[in-house]
């Protein structure tokens, strides 16, 4: 399933540097969202967008940032990276639903390791 | 604020055993709920969703969860179990209206052959 890529799959860098992580989806979908997942603590919502113009901040956004540059892209930045960012990342899409009905559809995630 | 709880963190079986695995959520108001499967080395993948209607759903591969209301739980069913359901299960709940899904931190599930 290559509706939602994730880009690179894999990251090695060190502190300090700026990341950027990549993803575009083919489903059409209106939503997209940036989570991080770490051992024990499940997927955390780092940011998501409704729409091209809209930004919201999640759960943990302190440390990243994001772009909606299409209907179809939507990135995510870490300006200095951190060792404790370590994390695998996922983006994922819905459709717009009924009362927050629709499922997420997720890409296959970034392993990003910082050193 | 909302809340997911998955009380099993690893659970080992046999195959052919039966599988509960339990989710509680903290929230008052109408909830739509999700079971997600992530396979080795795969991204999650919905296994079943419950909005409205009949509390028992049943999902992809034999899965089932049941919602009980009074509870707050949405708790994830088989009957028998295969060593290719071997993987991670995260429960997720999302207030009406919100979209933005709260995951519970997910239960490690090895079946042995």
């Amino acid at each position: 399933d290559a509706d939602v890529t994730q880009t690179p799959r894999n990251r090695i860098t060190k502190t300090g540097k700026r990341i950027m992580l990549e993803c575009s989806q083919t489903k059409g979908h209106d939503r997209m969202y940036w989570y991080r997942q770490d051992p024990g603590l499940g997927l955390r919502l780092i940011y998501y967008s409704f729409d091209v113009k809209d930004i919201n901040k999640g759960e943990i956004s302190d440390g990243y940032s994001v772009s909606r540059q299409a209907q179809a892209k939507f990135s995510l930045s870490l300006e200095s990276a951190i060792p404790n960012q370590t994390a695998l990342y996922f983006c994922a899409t819905s459709e717009r639903g009924t009362g927050g009905n629709q499922p997420q559809h997720f890409g296959d995630g970034t392993r990003l390791s910082i050193l | 604020a909302q809340s997911v709880s998955q009380h099993n963190h690893h659970v080992i079986l046999s195959e052919a055993a039966s599988l509960e695995l339990g989710c509680n959520y903290s929230y008052g108001g109408t909830v739509n709920l999700f079971w997600y499967v992530q396979y080795p080395g795969q991204h999650l993948q919905l296994l079943l969703k419950y909005f409205s209607g009949d509390p028992l759903v049943k999902g992809i591969k034999g899965f089932e969860a049941e919602f009980i209301k009074s509870k707050f739980s949405f708790n994830l069913r088989k009957p028998s179990v295969q060593w290719s359901d071997t993987a991670e299960y995260f429960c997720a709940v999302n207030a009406y209206n919100t979209d933005k899904l709260i995951f519970g931190t997910g239960t490690r599930l090895q079946v042995f052959p």
